[in-house]
């Protein structure tokens, strides 16, 4: 099956600097890769997702990359502020013969400093 | 719209006893999923389910059951309760449709299994 593995397990930043939490994949069937953020008691929600046939994907502050060839995937958050201090899972997942099943890395705990 | 809920927010458990962990999502989403959410780790998926009738086995169904007799239900069965099951319980529903088809989360159940 799928393993994801997430790093750092913890990544503290300066308010205004730029974060970067990397994840690699081992499923090279796997074309479905989002990231999710999860405050401290409340449920993950999706903040932004890239399918593979895209290798970059921006949104405001936030962006994913997808090196598919290294099987790896990155999200990058700019100009930090600390209402970014969360919990940030990714996940990846491949379209099966069922649900798409997504298998999550163990997390990056971001703490934003001011 | 609620979108997914849960009931309960928080249950404490003897060794050996059962509960059922309620889930219900009103987006008329055909998928269905039950993670499970250890302290530091990721998400697991225990079960899912592709409609009304139809479930299968996640990476960790072992110690769980599931039904699902409406497409708006989607109960998690814990038989004769262990430590081990000692968690936090997510449950998910996405459309199914597309490639993205983005879960979405309800807000947790917190079990304690003494």
């Amino acid at each position: 099956g799928e393993n994801v593995e997430q790093h750092p397990s913890t990544l503290s930043v300066q308010e205004g600097d730029s974060a970067v939490i990397k994840c690699t994949y081992s499923d090279s069937a796997s074309n479905y890769f989002p990231w999710y953020k999860q405050e401290l008691g409340k449920r993950p929600q999706l903040i932004i997702d890239i399918r593979s046939n895209v290798g970059e994907k921006k949104d405001q502050r936030i962006a994913v990359t997808l090196n598919k060839t290294a099987k790896h995937f990155s999200l990058h958050i700019t100009e930090t502020q600390p209402e970014d201090s969360a919990v940030y899972f990714c996940a990846a997942s491949r379209q099966g013969g069922s649900a798409r099943q997504l298998t999550f890395g163990s997390g990056t705990q971001l703490t934003v400093l001011p | 719209n609620a979108g997914v809920t849960q009931t309960p927010k928080f249950r404490i458990l003897k060794i050996g006893q059962s509960m059922t962990l309620q889930c219900t999502q009103d987006m008329n989403h055909n998928y269905m999923y039950w993670y499970r959410q250890d302290p530091g780790m990721g998400l697991k998926l225990i079960y899912y389910s592709v409609g009304a009738g139809i479930t299968d086995k996640g990476e960790v169904p072992n110690g769980y059951n599931v039904s699902r007799s409406t497409t708006e239900d989607f109960p998690l069965r814990l038989e004769l309760a262990a430590p081990s099951q000692t968690s936090v319980y997510f449950c998910a529903s996405s459309s199914g449709q597309g490639i993205t088809d983005t879960q979405y989360f309800g807000p947790g159940t917190r079990l304690t299994v003494l």
